[in-house]
């Protein structure tokens, strides 16, 4: 089955600063998704990406996927208390769609 | 925007009993999953359901668990005899579509079972 390592586990930064998360598989990845979860709560879809050299940005958060799709990295730009919680890269695996998760990276932005 | 809900929020039961967990997928959405996150640890698969039938199961989806759609909008996960273990935030998710096309998640339901 497909493991995926997200590091840092946890990262404490400063109101304003540039952050970047990583997620590595031990397999190819076909479907890399990217969520927030704050604690007690459900899981909010960020982005979706697909093919090798991917790169998706929403507001002030960027995700790429690397060419040979087995590493997918999440970047905050400025970041903001409201940026604040879980994050979670997802794979798709076997063909009933189903995603396998990394254990998440806690996410602390001070003001 | 529409949204999965999820009730109750939070259910406490006793060993042995059973509990049904209740999902509202969002209407026009095909495939609809159960998901499971022990208290530190990873959000973990159950099952995914579509067509009226269960497409797939992890391991932990044992002769306990079983799912349902009821009717044209609810989906239910029941537990027939909990334990201990089972203690967890069960999430629902649905999606549009299977491959390619990202899972809508509720905010899930706390069991305790003591």
């Amino acid at each position: 089955s497909q493991e995926l390592e997200q590091s840092p586990q946890s990262l404490i930064v400063q109101e304003g600063k540039n952050l970047t998360i990583n997620c590595t598989s031990s397999k190819t990845l076909y479907g890399l998704y990217w969520y927030k979860q704050k604690y007690g709560e459900g899981l909010i879809f960020l982005m979706m990406l697909q093919k090798g050299g991917e790169e998706k940005s929403h507001e002030k958060i960027t995700a790429k996927l690397d060419e040979k799709k087995q590493q997918s990295s999440l970047h905050i730009t400025a970041s903001q208390p409201s940026h604040a919680g879980i994050y979670l890269c997802g794979a798709e695996e076997g063909s009933n769609y189903k995603l396998t998760f990394g254990k998440g990276t806690l996410l602390t932005v001070n003001p | 925007e529409p949204e999965v809900t999820q009730t109750p929020s939070h259910q406490v039961t006793q060993m042995g009993q059973e509990v049904i967990l209740r999902c509202v997928p969002i209407s026009n959405h095909l495939y609809f999953y159960w998901y499971r996150q022990i208290l530190g640890q990873k959000v973990e698969f159950l099952v995914s359901f579509y067509n009226n039938e269960i497409s797939e199961k992890s391991e932990i989806f044992d002769d306990q668990f079983s799912v349902e759609r009821p009717d044209g909008s609810n989906f239910t996960l029941k537990i027939r005899s909990t334990k201990l273990e089972d203690s967890a935030m069960y999430f629902c998710a649905s999606s549009r579509q299977g491959a390619r096309t990202p899972l809508h998640f509720g905010n899930g339901t706390r069991l305790t079972v003591t």
